[in-house]
């Protein structure tokens, strides 16, 4: 059963405007949410993460939320931008599990000119 | 720094046949991560080792996925037979242990079973 889900596998956003990629889970136990970045022919690449004592955590362009009443979490792109065209995947790590991560199936974001 | 090196990068066989990926992870690390991402599931994780020694397979889908890391700096995914249910891109990823530590990933294999 997915513990870490992302129900958009696609989202399509303006050069210059915000991205917004959602994430849910599952599993209660997790504390630790990170967001990978992935492109073509290429291996996922870690892009920011956050504790779950936090509630946001920011690096540059790229922001993420975490709201543990929901069990969700959701990254901010601002301003997007072309080259930030990718597939983007959430996953998440409780400390019972060490560093054994539970990964979504991935939103591809496709920024337009 | 080389980076988590995967081969072959791509791999197409027939069903039946044994596949052998292999993969050598960033110097230093002592955790290293088989997955296996498909479009239904996203990135799975199959197995992986702490120190050599597997920790946690209970991702591994049948008794025809096998894994083996016989020292800190190889590791491979073997699947014999193979089936055409088992084409997906396969990672391997390796980290420094415990913690929160980042995950490098390989580029990956993609693997073909006609």
């Amino acid at each position: 059963d997915q513990q870490v889900k992302q129900n958009s596998p696609s989202l399509s956003v303006q050069e210059g405007r915000i991205s917004i990629l959602n994430c849910d889970y599952t599993n209660s136990m997790f504390d630790y949410f990170l967001w990978y970045k992935k492109y073509p022919a290429e291996g996922p690449t870690f892009l920011i993460s956050i504790s779950s004592i936090k509630d946001k955590n920011e690096d540059g362009r790229f922001t993420v939320f975490l709201n543990k009443s929901a069990k969700h979490l959701s990254l901010h792109i601002v301003p997007s931008q072309p080259g930030d065209s990718a597939v983007y995947f959430c996953a998440a790590s409780a400390v019972s599990g060490a560093n054994n991560l539970f990964f979504g199936t991935g939103t591809r974001l496709t920024v337009i000119p | 720094d080389a980076g988590v090196i995967q081969s072959p990068r791509h791999e197409v066989t027939e069903m039946g046949q044994e596949v052998t990926l292999r993969c050598k992870p960033i110097s230093g690390h002592n955790s290293l991560f088989w997955y296996r991402q498909t479009m239904m599931r996203g990135l799975e994780l199959l197995i992986y080792f702490n120190n050599n020694v597997p920790i946690d397979d209970s991702g591994m889908p049948e008794d025809r996925f096998s894994a083996k890391m016989p020292n800190a700096s190889f590791s491979t995914l073997k699947i014999q037979p193979s089936e055409p249910r088992d084409s997906a891109v396969y990672f391997c990823a390796s980290s420094l242990e415990g913690g929160y530590n980042e995950q490098f990933f390989g580029p990956g294999t993609r693997l073909t079973v006609l």
